[in-house]
């Protein structure tokens, strides 16, 4: 059974600092999805990691996988307020039917 | 923008009334989803569909169920309401092949007094 796990689950840090939110999972998988989701909201996606290595930016969030490590990093740079919501991880068994999701990581940025 | 709607967004209701919870999508997915989310909380797949006819229960046991009678529709139905029953749905679809992103609809915010 697949499980995949969140660290931190939460965070709270000041506006201009990095910071790295890790998502382990439990089961060979070679894809790796990132959720954004806002209080009150549904859920945004943000990233799609297909391969080992794979890494893609978009503003100040980075995301990276190593399917070897069974990890995925999502790297904040210089947190804005804007960026505080929830992050999901979630990973996919070897057929990819199912998303599994973490726990999520609830993050706040203080001015 | 991903094109999946739900309605209603929000409801109030009373215990033992009979709900169903409405999501379409446009995108023309095989596959169409079910979660629940309390508050702050992780997402809970509860019913799941491969497309037409196909319904499958998902890992969180729930006392609604679903219908796939068109590709692009999949309601979700209480026959009695509980308090219990007081969360988050979302509904998202996804490819059967590819990328197999899941996109969510807006949710729908149910209250069972």
């Amino acid at each position: 059974e697949l499980k995949v796990e969140q660290n931190p689950l939460f965070l709270s840090m000041q506006e201009g600092k990095n910071y790295t939110i890790y998502c382990n999972y439990s089961t060979t998988s070679d894809r790796l999805y990132w959720y954004r989701q806002d209080p009150g909201k549904s859920l945004e996606s943000l990233f799609v990691l297909l391969s080992n290595g794979a890494v893609k930016q978009e503003g100040r969030l980075m995301a990276s996988l190593d399917t070897k490590a069974r990890l995925s990093t999502l790297h904040i740079t210089a947190a804005v307020h804007d960026l505080s919501a929830t992050y999901f991880c979630a990973s996919t068994n070897n057929a990819g039917n199912m998303l599994t999701f973490g726990g999520g990581t609830r993050l706040m940025v203080k001015p | 923008e991903a094109d999946i709607y739900q309605t209603p967004r929000y409801l109030v209701i009373g215990t033992g009334k009979k709900i169903t919870l409405e999501c379409s999508q446009t995108m023309g997915h095989d596959k169409m989803y079910w979660y629940q989310q309390d508050p702050g909380m992780e997402l809970h797949l509860i019913h799941y569909s491969y497309g037409v006819n196909s319904t499958e229960k998902g890992d969180l046991s729930s006392e609604s169920t679903v219908s796939r009678i068109r590709t692009e529709h999949f309601p979700l139905t209480l026959e009695s309401a509980r308090p219990s029953h007081t969360s988050q749905y979302l509904c998202a679809s996804s490819e059967w092949q590819g990328v197999r992103e899941q996109f969510f609809g807006p949710g729908t915010r149910l209250t069972v007094l």
